[in-house]
């Protein structure tokens, strides 16, 4: 079956500098790729998505781009705040399908440190 | 405007005893996904209702576990006879269509069970 493999945490970064937070993925087709994050105490909300191949989304400076290639879908900030401390859970969907039930990875938690 | 609410956001039940837990999905969506979060895990798909038909219980680990619609909006998740390992944050999301949009998802219930 379908199944999502992210890096495992946590993973911690000084304030301004350069993150990475690897997602793999092997399913049936063509999926659509999200990243979720989480931060604390918060339920998950959608940071960013791509539902093509070579699609990048991005959103509050974070971006991925969808590779089929290398089934991957890497996160990627180029300088990361306090703020952006929370656990990011990578995943996917087959859009019209009967569900479109998401399923995730195993999540990353991110502590920036000032 | 509002978003998806869950209650109670936390329940601690002796082993054995049978549970409720309540969704309130964001007014007029269609869709509606129950899911599963172990600590340290990711959210694992339960169940998921379009309007008040449930079209996908494949998640639902065992008989114990069942979920109603009754009329297309709030949705129950019903735990009978609860085993330490149910003992999960079970979250709640809604979408607006069956198209595959966005799923916003709630704070989650966090459930103990002794």
């Amino acid at each position: 079956g379908d199944s999502v493999t992210q890096m495992e945490g946590p993973v911690t970064l000084s304030e301004e500098a350069f993150l990475t937070i690897n997602c793999t993925y092997t399913a049936t087709g063509y999926p659509s790729l999200f990243w979720y994050v989480q931060y604390p105490g918060e339920g998950l909300q959608l940071l960013l998505k791509a539902t093509k191949a070579d699609d990048k989304g991005s959103n509050k400076g974070f971006e991925a781009t969808y590779r089929k290639e290398t089934t991957s879908f890497h996160l990627e900030k180029g300088s990361v705040q306090v703020s952006d401390s929370a656990v990011y859970f990578c995943a996917l969907t087959h859009y019209g399908g009967a569900t479109n039930k998401l399923i995730f990875g195993t999540g990353t938690l991110l502590a920036v440190q000032p | 405007g509002a978003g998806v609410s869950q209650s109670p956001r936390y329940k601690v039940a002796k082993r054995g005893q049978d549970v409720a837990l309540r969704c309130d999905p964001i007014s007029g969506h269609v869709s509606l996904f129950w899911y599963q979060q172990a600590l340290g895990q990711g959210p694992e798909f339960l169940t998921y209702f379009q309007n008040e038909a449930q079209l996908d219980k494949s998640g639902l680990p065992s008989d114990r576990f069942f979920a109603e619609r009754p009329e297309g909006s709030v949705s129950t998740l019903k735990i009978q006879r609860t085993q330490q390992e149910d003992s999960a944050v079970y979250l709640c999301a809604s979408s607006l269509d069956n198209l595959g949009g966005e799923q916003f998802f709630g704070p989650g219930t966090r459930l103990t069970v002794l």
